[in-house]
């Protein structure tokens, strides 16, 4: 199937570093979606992307969609200690409609 | 606050039984979605409805069902549960069959 591969699986930075993250599949996708999720909560829609080449920044968030429609990246500048937290990816191909997520990333922010 | 709502927030039990989870989309979405995520684990598409029909389907067992009523909201039927259902699912809508998905905060199924 269409399965999304994040990287890295867990990163230990230290407050105030720069954080960069992402998502590659063997299948093109017209759309990518970036989302964090808090401890017993669900996830959050930080950024969307929908075509190819575009790049969007939300604050200190910015992210790609990869111009061969199979990759994502994210970063994050001067981390903080509340961008703690689990962060996915997400794509959704154009044939289905089904929103698939890669395995997450698990962010921790040392002060 | 997503405006998404599911209940309920917690459920306790037993191995064999039949539970169902709401879910209340944003006012205006048309598509829902569910999504089971284990202890530490990634989320595992189920099941997708846009305006009371499925449109998509993931790894859904067969001892789950899901249907979207025509005021918009999901019900996620689980049946002859066992230990290893034992999950947060999550709800999530859209406004369109595409785009963004905003998720409700979880039902947290505990089979003991």
């Amino acid at each position: 199937g269409q399965q999304l591969n994040q990287s890295p699986q867990s990163m230990f930075i230290q407050e105030g570093e720069d954080v960069s993250m992402n998502c590659t599949s063997s299948s093109i996708f017209n759309t990518w979606l970036w989302y964090k999720q808090d401890p017993g909560e669900g996830p959050v829609l930080l950024i969307a992307l929908y075509k190819a080449g575009e790049l969007t920044s939300n604050g200190r968030l910015t992210a790609q969609f990869g111009i061969t429609r199979k990759d994502s990246f994210l970063n994050i500048s001067a981390s903080i200690p509340s961008d703690v937290g689990i962060y996915f990816c997400a794509g959704q191909l154009g044939n289905n409609n089904d929103m698939r997520f890669g395995a997450g990333t698990r962010l921790t922010v040392k002060p | 606050d997503s405006g998404v709502t599911q209940t309920p927030k917690h459920l306790i039990t037993a191995t064999g039984q039949r539970v169902t989870l709401r879910c209340s989309p944003r006012s205006g979405d048309l598509s829902v979605y569910w999504y089971q995520q284990s202890l530490d684990q990634g989320l595992q598409f189920l099941i997708q409805y846009y305006n009371g029909e499925e449109r998509a389907k993931g790894n859904i067992l067969e001892r789950f069902s899901a249907q979207q009523f025509p005021d918009l909201h999901s019900e996620l039927n689980l049946s002859s549960l066992e230990l290893g259902d034992s999950a947060l699912y999550f709800c999530a809508s859209s406004k369109r069959v595409t785009g963004e998905l905003f998720f409700g905060e979880g039902s947290r199924l505990t089979v003991l």
